[in-house]
Parts: C-alpha cells; structure tokens; sequence
C-alpha cells in the first residue's frame, strides 16, 4: 500500500486566493512527522512545513498551514493568498519513528499553477 | 547561511567512468542520505549515514557507494556509472539521526546523465 499519497497531479488557482494540497497518509507507528517541500522548475527540494503526529495543535509557517486530521490520516497543506512565484511541485513526505532508516518517503506530488 | 552544497550540479559522463558527487553541509547535523528522484517513481533513498563511520543501505543501494570519514561531508560514488542511473540527486542532511520530527534539508540537486 502507498505510504503518502497525493490525489491531485495537477492544481489551478488564481493569484491572492487560498488553495489546499491534499494529502494522506498510512503508518501503523505512533511516532512519526509529516513535512512538505515545495519543489521549483529549477529542481531543488525546499522544506515548508512540518507536523509531528503527537502535535496538537496544527502546524503554521507565515502562508503555509497544515490542516493535521490524525483521524482520518490526513495532512493537508493549505496555502494562503497565493503568488505567482507559489507555482511549482509540492510534495507530502513522512518519516516513520519506529524504523531505522528515518527516511523521508515521499507522495508522487502536485502540480500546482497560480494564474495572474 | 546554513545549507546543504552538492557538486557538481550538471553532469554528463560515459558508461563505466567512475565518478564522485560531493556533499558537504555546514549545520553540524548527525544524518546525512543520499536520493535519486526519476520520472514516474518518485524520491528513494540510496544511502543513509546516522553518523561518523555509519553508512547503510536505502531503497536502492545497487551501483553506488559512499562513505562518512567526516561529519560534514557524505560523497556518493559511482564506480562504474551506467545509463540507468542518469537522474537527478538529492543529497539531505537532518540534526538528529533518530529525530522522525526532525526536517531533512536538500542541496540543490546534481542532474546526472550517463550515456
């Protein structure tokens, strides 16, 4: 089974509007955190956000949140008042705390356009 | 400014040529871990370093190589480079080796292409 996956390959918005990158997840570890990275056209991997799986309250970095649904094994990034320089990959990651590896695993990403 | 740096950032070499990408970061972190990124199959990890001296395998060990002798710097070899292994690398590096909290930072990417 995916680990992270990532429903939307591609995703519209216009400029200055708020948009949600959808995210879920599956892991039988109690401990574990989930991060997003934004990836440019110009190919480098840039930490946004993280949420750790004993947080309570969601995770916020100035335009970037995190809706955390531990419930429902979600973790949605949303993206407030939207800017050009905004388009690029996103990608959902998590690391596991119960295995050795600590490895980042990785959803397939969305794509996502801000249009003027 | 705290980062991860890899060289080369292009590079384009022949089948069976050995070649070294460098990375070295500057944050003090105890983990280091190399990824290759390709079309339709996403980021896996290649190899991992929890610390000084300790390396181990990741998802896709065959064909590489790497060692830790220091802590800020983790090189990843390609012995005997072939055309499958052309693709885009990530060398990432966190503070805390057991931390599952802890943010793996990504050098900008070496783009490989072996023909």
């Amino acid at each position: 089974a995916q680990k992270i996956t990532q429903t939307q390959p591609g995703m519209f918005v216009q400029e200055k509007e708020a948009v949600t990158l959808d995210c879920t997840y599956d892991t039988s570890d109690q401990s574990y955190g989930l991060f997003w990275y934004k990836q440019p056209s110009s190919g480098e991997m840039i930490f946004l956000i993280y949420q750790g799986s004993y947080d309570e309250q969601n995770a916020t970095e100035g335009r970037y949140s995190l809706n955390f649904q531990k419930a429902r094994k979600s973790a949605n990034l949303v993206i407030s008042a939207s800017q050009l320089g905004d388009s690029a990959m996103y990608f959902c990651a998590m690391r596991e705390g119960d295995t050795g590896r600590r490895a980042l695993t990785f959803g397939s990403g969305t794509r996502l356009q801000v249009q003027p | 400014e705290a980062q991860v740096t890899q060289n080369p950032r292009y590079l384009i070499t022949v089948t069976g040529k050995k070649l070294t990408v460098t990375c070295s970061q500057n944050m003090n972190h105890e983990y280091m871990s190399w990824y290759r990124q390709d079309p339709g199959l996403g980021l896996r990890q290649i190899y991992y370093s929890m610390n000084v001296e300790v390396t181990d395998k990741g998802d896709v060990p065959e064909g590489y190589k790497v060692s830790r002798k220091e802590k800020r710097n983790f090189p990843l070899i390609l012995e005997s480079p072939s055309p499958n292994q052309t693709s885009l690398y990530f060398c990432a590096s966190s503070l805390s080796p057991g931390g599952y909290n802890s943010p793996l930072h990504f050098g900008n990417g070496t783009r490989l292409t072996v023909t």
